[in-house]
């Protein structure tokens, strides 16, 4: 069981470049959501998902997209990579809405240069 | 506009009780107060969580005082593995799970 996989681990990215974040579970969760994580600083939501075809802005959405086909994949869009967008990302799943807790995948690091 | 205040860092004895506070004084009815841990860099871990009773689970308990306005969570018996940032949040709503900075807890030998 892998839980959250997410890839790259690690990505430079120069400003103006696009990329995609990948992150899948295998645990049949509905939920999926997208964090980012600053130096020193508590983990802020990006975008979530409540299943396939459907997803929803969180509290930092812009410059970011996603998209949800399949229940197992969540992947994030960076269209225009500026240095704000260098931190780790971190993709998470949830059965429910979160009642019994989120499983986080092990992030991606990002630096925009 | 916090909806928890937690101290910045604490340090635990090995093998002793940690004790990390949590204030929420203005927690509502219907919201639950949940804890993570992330250790180093790794992805937030899920410790436990709760509405108005006690908790306790094969990793901590978790203490709510009777008015919701504050809750304890301990690790009975800490290890140097402990050592993380310990999150306390407040969610009602599936866009709320909001990671504040936590507490950062260092067990020391």
């Amino acid at each position: 069981n892998a839980g959250v996989t997410q890839t790259p681990k690690f990505r430079i990215l120069k400003i103006g470049q696009s990329m995609t974040l990948q992150c899948a579970q295998d645990m049949n969760h509905n939920y999926m959501y997208w964090y980012r994580q600053d130096p020193g600083m508590g983990l802020k939501l990006i975008y979530y998902s409540v299943g396939a075809g459907i997803t929803d802005k969180g509290e930092v959405p812009n410059g970011y997209n996603v998209s949800r086909s399949t229940t197992e994949d969540f992947p994030l869009r960076l269209e225009l990579a500026a240095p704000s967008q260098t931190s780790v990302y971190f993709c998470a799943s949830s059965l429910t809405g979160g009642d019994y807790g989120y499983t986080f995948g092990s992030g991606t690091r990002l630096t925009v240069v | 506009d916090a909806k928890t205040t937690q101290p910045t860092s604490m340090d635990c004895a090995e093998g002793r009780a940690a004790n990390l506070p949590c204030n929420h004084s203005t927690i509502s009815g219907n919201e639950y107060v949940y804890w993570y841990r992330q250790i180093h860099s790794q992805g937030p871990q899920y410790i436990i969580h709760g509405l108005k009773n006690n908790e306790t689970n094969e990793m901590a308990s978790l203490i709510i005082t009777e008015d919701r306005k504050s809750s304890t969570l301990i690790l009975p018996h800490a290890t140097l593995r402990d050592t993380a940032v310990y999150y306390c949040i407040v969610r009602v709503a599936i866009d709320d799970m909001r990671f504040g900075a936590g507490t950062r807890l260092t067990v020391k030998p």
